[in-house]
Protein backbone atom coordinates (compact mmCIF):
# COMPACT_ATOMS: atom_id res chain seq x y z
CA UNK A 1 0.00 0.00 0.00
CA UNK A 2 1.55 3.60 -1.17
CA UNK A 3 1.99 5.45 1.47
CA UNK A 4 1.31 9.09 1.66
CA UNK A 5 3.28 10.97 -0.57
CA UNK A 6 4.59 15.24 0.14
CA UNK A 7 6.71 17.18 -2.45
CA UNK A 8 8.52 19.06 -2.56
CA UNK A 9 11.09 17.33 -0.08
CA UNK A 10 12.85 20.54 0.35
CA UNK A 11 12.39 24.14 -0.43
CA UNK A 12 14.58 27.23 0.34
CA UNK A 13 13.05 30.98 -0.61
CA UNK A 14 13.10 34.07 0.66
CA UNK A 15 11.16 36.30 2.65
CA UNK A 16 8.24 37.35 1.52
CA UNK A 17 8.15 34.82 -1.46
CA UNK A 18 5.21 32.38 -1.67
CA UNK A 19 5.68 28.65 -1.72
CA UNK A 20 3.41 25.54 -2.03
CA UNK A 21 3.48 22.42 -0.59
CA UNK A 22 1.61 19.64 -2.39
CA UNK A 23 0.07 15.93 -0.39
CA UNK A 24 -1.66 13.02 -1.70
CA UNK A 25 -2.76 10.75 1.00
CA UNK A 26 -3.59 7.28 1.10
CA UNK A 27 -6.27 5.75 -0.87
CA UNK A 28 -9.13 5.94 0.65
CA UNK A 29 -8.38 8.08 3.71
CA UNK A 30 -10.99 10.58 4.33
CA UNK A 31 -9.00 12.66 6.45
CA UNK A 32 -6.24 14.73 5.89
CA UNK A 33 -4.17 16.92 7.80
CA UNK A 34 -1.43 19.43 7.64
CA UNK A 35 1.17 19.54 10.75
CA UNK A 36 4.13 22.50 11.17
CA UNK A 37 6.92 21.20 12.88
CA UNK A 38 9.53 23.45 14.03
CA UNK A 39 13.01 22.43 14.77
CA UNK A 40 12.82 21.01 18.18
CA UNK A 41 9.65 20.83 18.78
CA UNK A 42 6.51 18.55 18.06
CA UNK A 43 4.44 18.97 15.21
CA UNK A 44 1.52 21.13 15.75
CA UNK A 45 -1.68 21.12 13.57
CA UNK A 46 -2.54 23.69 11.11
CA UNK A 47 -5.30 22.44 9.51
CA UNK A 48 -7.50 19.26 9.07
CA UNK A 49 -9.84 18.57 6.44
CA UNK A 50 -12.90 15.37 6.33
CA UNK A 51 -13.01 14.71 3.05
CA UNK A 52 -13.02 18.40 0.76
CA UNK A 53 -13.97 20.27 3.90
CA UNK A 54 -12.35 21.88 6.68
CA UNK A 55 -12.83 20.41 10.38
CA UNK A 56 -10.17 22.36 12.05
CA UNK A 57 -8.42 25.79 10.75
CA UNK A 58 -8.27 27.70 14.42
CA UNK A 59 -4.52 27.32 14.29
CA UNK A 60 -3.64 27.71 10.40
CA UNK A 61 -2.01 31.73 9.81
CA UNK A 62 -4.86 32.92 7.43
CA UNK A 63 -3.43 36.27 6.61
CA UNK A 64 -0.28 34.14 5.30
CA UNK A 65 -1.55 30.81 4.74
CA UNK A 66 -4.19 29.00 3.10
CA UNK A 67 -5.22 25.48 2.24
CA UNK A 68 -7.27 23.45 -0.43
CA UNK A 69 -8.04 19.64 -0.80
CA UNK A 70 -9.90 20.00 -3.95
CA UNK A 71 -12.16 16.70 -4.85
CA UNK A 72 -11.12 15.18 -1.51
CA UNK A 73 -8.30 14.14 -2.08
CA UNK A 74 -4.71 15.59 -3.21
CA UNK A 75 -4.10 19.01 -0.77
CA UNK A 76 -1.67 21.90 -1.32
CA UNK A 77 -0.38 24.08 1.31
CA UNK A 78 0.29 27.57 0.31
CA UNK A 79 2.39 30.08 2.12
CA UNK A 80 1.94 33.60 0.90
CA UNK A 81 4.19 35.66 1.69
CA UNK A 82 6.82 33.52 3.92
CA UNK A 83 8.28 34.96 6.92
CA UNK A 84 11.30 33.65 9.03
CA UNK A 85 9.50 32.09 11.19
CA UNK A 86 7.90 29.65 8.64
CA UNK A 87 11.13 27.60 8.52
CA UNK A 88 10.00 24.40 9.41
CA UNK A 89 9.06 21.14 8.21
CA UNK A 90 5.64 20.75 6.90
CA UNK A 91 3.99 17.54 7.43
CA UNK A 92 1.05 15.34 5.76
CA UNK A 93 -0.76 12.70 7.28
CA UNK A 94 -4.03 11.17 6.76
CA UNK A 95 -6.33 8.98 8.38
CA UNK A 96 -9.46 6.62 7.99
CA UNK A 97 -11.51 9.96 9.46
CA UNK A 98 -13.45 9.58 12.81
CA UNK A 99 -16.52 7.43 12.57
CA UNK A 100 -15.43 5.23 9.86
CA UNK A 101 -14.90 1.67 10.04
CA UNK A 102 -12.03 0.10 11.19
CA UNK A 103 -10.39 3.60 11.80
CA UNK A 104 -8.05 3.34 14.52
CA UNK A 105 -7.31 6.96 15.18
CA UNK A 106 -3.87 5.74 13.88
CA UNK A 107 -2.15 9.06 11.91
CA UNK A 108 0.03 7.96 8.57
CA UNK A 109 2.57 10.43 7.79
CA UNK A 110 4.55 11.71 4.83
CA UNK A 111 8.14 12.39 4.94
CA UNK A 112 7.59 15.88 5.37
CA UNK A 113 8.69 18.98 3.14
CA UNK A 114 11.19 21.02 5.10
CA UNK A 115 10.48 24.85 4.04
CA UNK A 116 14.01 27.03 4.76
CA UNK A 117 13.07 30.78 4.70
CA UNK A 118 15.86 32.90 4.32
CA UNK B 1 -7.40 21.83 27.33
CA UNK B 2 -5.31 19.44 25.95
CA UNK B 3 -1.84 18.86 26.21
CA UNK B 4 1.32 16.64 26.15
CA UNK B 5 4.08 17.19 28.32
CA UNK B 6 7.52 15.12 28.01
CA UNK B 7 9.99 16.81 30.28
CA UNK B 8 13.20 15.04 28.85
CA UNK B 9 14.02 16.90 25.98
CA UNK B 10 17.44 14.71 25.21
CA UNK B 11 18.59 11.34 26.93
CA UNK B 12 22.39 9.43 26.42
CA UNK B 13 22.85 5.96 27.14
CA UNK B 14 25.40 3.87 25.90
CA UNK B 15 24.06 0.30 23.90
CA UNK B 16 22.26 -2.01 25.79
CA UNK B 17 21.07 0.01 28.68
CA UNK B 18 17.56 0.25 29.22
CA UNK B 19 15.81 3.58 28.98
CA UNK B 20 12.27 5.14 29.84
CA UNK B 21 11.04 7.85 28.04
CA UNK B 22 8.21 9.91 29.98
CA UNK B 23 4.93 11.10 28.93
CA UNK B 24 2.20 12.83 31.13
CA UNK B 25 -1.16 14.01 29.68
CA UNK B 26 -3.91 16.52 30.42
CA UNK B 27 -7.41 16.01 28.68
CA UNK B 28 -10.96 16.04 29.73
CA UNK B 29 -12.24 13.91 27.92
CA UNK B 30 -13.46 10.22 29.32
CA UNK B 31 -12.35 8.65 26.19
CA UNK B 32 -8.82 9.46 24.14
CA UNK B 33 -6.23 7.60 22.97
CA UNK B 34 -2.78 7.66 23.09
CA UNK B 35 0.44 7.01 20.44
CA UNK B 36 4.22 6.84 20.81
CA UNK B 37 5.34 7.89 17.01
CA UNK B 38 8.93 7.28 16.33
CA UNK B 39 10.88 9.92 14.13
CA UNK B 40 14.10 9.00 12.59
CA UNK B 41 16.35 11.35 11.22
CA UNK B 42 15.11 10.99 7.66
CA UNK B 43 11.69 13.31 9.48
CA UNK B 44 9.38 10.30 8.78
CA UNK B 45 6.84 9.83 11.69
CA UNK B 46 6.46 6.14 12.29
CA UNK B 47 4.11 4.61 14.37
CA UNK B 48 4.90 2.50 17.06
CA UNK B 49 1.51 2.03 19.54
CA UNK B 50 -1.75 2.99 20.02
CA UNK B 51 -3.56 2.97 23.63
CA UNK B 52 -7.40 3.43 24.29
CA UNK B 53 -8.14 5.14 27.57
CA UNK B 54 -10.36 2.08 28.71
CA UNK B 55 -7.26 -0.38 28.10
CA UNK B 56 -5.06 0.07 31.14
CA UNK B 57 -3.07 -3.12 30.18
CA UNK B 58 0.45 -2.35 29.52
CA UNK B 59 2.11 -3.78 26.29
CA UNK B 60 5.35 -5.43 25.23
CA UNK B 61 6.80 -5.78 21.52
CA UNK B 62 9.47 -7.06 21.41
CA UNK B 63 12.09 -4.72 23.01
CA UNK B 64 9.47 -1.92 24.22
CA UNK B 65 7.20 -1.90 26.41
CA UNK B 66 4.43 0.74 27.52
CA UNK B 67 3.02 1.31 30.54
CA UNK B 68 -0.38 3.22 30.91
CA UNK B 69 -1.39 4.78 33.89
CA UNK B 70 -4.76 6.32 34.19
CA UNK B 71 -4.73 7.41 37.76
CA UNK B 72 -1.44 9.35 36.91
CA UNK B 73 -2.20 10.62 33.95
CA UNK B 74 1.02 9.09 32.49
CA UNK B 75 1.91 6.76 29.22
CA UNK B 76 5.49 5.45 29.57
CA UNK B 77 7.53 4.19 27.12
CA UNK B 78 10.74 2.11 27.79
CA UNK B 79 13.27 0.40 25.63
CA UNK B 80 15.07 -2.38 27.00
CA UNK B 81 18.88 -2.95 25.79
CA UNK B 82 19.20 -0.26 23.92
CA UNK B 83 20.42 -0.46 20.45
CA UNK B 84 22.24 2.48 18.17
CA UNK B 85 19.41 2.43 15.67
CA UNK B 86 17.00 3.00 18.54
CA UNK B 87 18.35 6.69 17.99
CA UNK B 88 15.68 8.76 17.20
CA UNK B 89 13.21 11.56 18.60
CA UNK B 90 10.59 10.10 20.52
CA UNK B 91 7.10 11.69 20.35
CA UNK B 92 4.09 11.15 22.62
CA UNK B 93 0.20 12.25 21.20
CA UNK B 94 -3.20 12.34 22.52
CA UNK B 95 -6.07 12.34 20.34
CA UNK B 96 -9.73 11.69 20.93
CA UNK B 97 -13.23 11.24 18.82
CA UNK B 98 -14.26 14.53 20.36
CA UNK B 99 -11.32 16.55 18.74
CA UNK B 100 -12.22 15.14 15.38
CA UNK B 101 -9.53 12.56 15.47
CA UNK B 102 -6.27 15.45 15.34
CA UNK B 103 -3.57 14.13 17.34
CA UNK B 104 -1.96 16.86 20.05
CA UNK B 105 2.18 15.81 20.23
CA UNK B 106 4.30 16.69 23.01
CA UNK B 107 7.66 18.42 22.75
CA UNK B 108 9.95 15.17 21.81
CA UNK B 109 12.18 13.07 23.86
CA UNK B 110 15.69 13.21 21.47
CA UNK B 111 17.23 9.70 22.51
CA UNK B 112 21.12 9.18 21.01
CA UNK B 113 22.28 5.38 22.04
CA UNK B 114 26.27 5.28 21.37
CA UNK B 115 27.65 2.31 21.05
Amino acid sequence: EAGVAQSPRYKIIEKRQSVAFWCNPISGHATLYWYQQILGQGPKLLIQFQNNGVVDDSQLPKDRFSAERLKGVDSTLKIQPAKLEDSAVYLCASSLGPGTSGNTGELFFGEGSRLTVL
Amino acid sequence: AQKVTQAQTEISVVEKEDVTLDCVYETRDTTYYLFWYKQPPSGELVFLIRRNSFDEQNEISGRYSWNFQKSTSSFNFTITASQVVDSAVYFCALGSYNQGGKLIFGQGTELSVKP
